[in-house]
């Protein structure tokens, strides 16, 4: 069926990096970007920044610009995303998310369960 | 970036009730505002995209409206499963953002 399925949680130690995969299926990957939102606990969504499958393109937030980089494996239609330099503060449930649009119109319509990635020494 | 503020930040009503959420962006957007809904533990739900269409499969008790820099989410009848949190996003810019979330609770 049509899903995203995301990477088990992970104990990173400040200052390290972590990549998450988020793998697709039930659908053509690369006709569809991949976002990236993380969610501390307790907390609001916070959007991360995009990355278009096809082309490898990416947007992130300027709070993340320098420490995130997105990628992508077409062959196995899955997508990562690798946060460096963590902190204590990037404690928090990691989800991809597809981007559809439709006409000029683009919303999240499918999403992973989400990757708990906790920061602590 | 674009901020997008929610009010109110939380909500008590009553099963039955009618409730409105309502969503501010510092600039104007058009009609490129979304709405998600989500429970705890769970990942966010899309509702209402391009501000007032319903996503496929959603109740029709959800309703939006809105263009410029206010926006309305309205469930004209609240059921006992839609207590959770509500989210607008802007996607008129590539660079996304969410307001801060409207948590919705049982009186």
């Amino acid at each position: 069926q049509v899903q995203l399925v995301q990477s088990g949680a992970e104990v990173k130690k400040p200052g390290a990096s972590v990549k998450v995969s988020c793998k697709a299926s039930g659908y053509t990957f690369t006709s569809y970007d991949i976002n990236w939102v993380r969610q501390a606990t307790g907390q609001g969504l916070e959007w991360m920044g995009w990355m278009n499958p096809n082309s490898g393109n990416t947007g992130y937030a300027q709070k993340f610009q320098g420490r995130v980089t997105m990628t992508r494996n077409t062959s196995i239609s899955t997508a990562y995303m690798e946060l460096s330099s963590l902190r204590s503060e990037d404690t928090a449930v990691y989800y991809c998310a597809r981007g559809t649009t439709v006409t000029t119109s683009r919303y999240f319509d499918l999403w992973g369960r989400g990757t708990l990635v906790t920061v602590s020494s | 970036d674009i901020q997008m503020t929610q009010s109110p930040s939380s909500l008590s009503a009553s099963v039955g009730d009618r409730v409105t959420i309502t969503c501010r962006a510092s600039q104007s957007i058009s009609s490129y505002l979304n709405w998600y809904q989500q429970k705890p533990g769970k990942a966010p739900k899309l509702l209402i995209y391009a501000a007032s269409s319903l996503q496929s499969g959603v109740p029709s008790r959800f309703s939006g409206s809105g263009s410029g820099t206010d926006f309305t989410l309205t469930i004209s009848s609240l059921q006992p499963e839609d207590f959770a949190t509500y989210y607008c996003q802007q996607s008129y810019s590539t660079l996304d953002t969410f307001g801060q979330g409207t948590k919705l609770e049982i009186k």
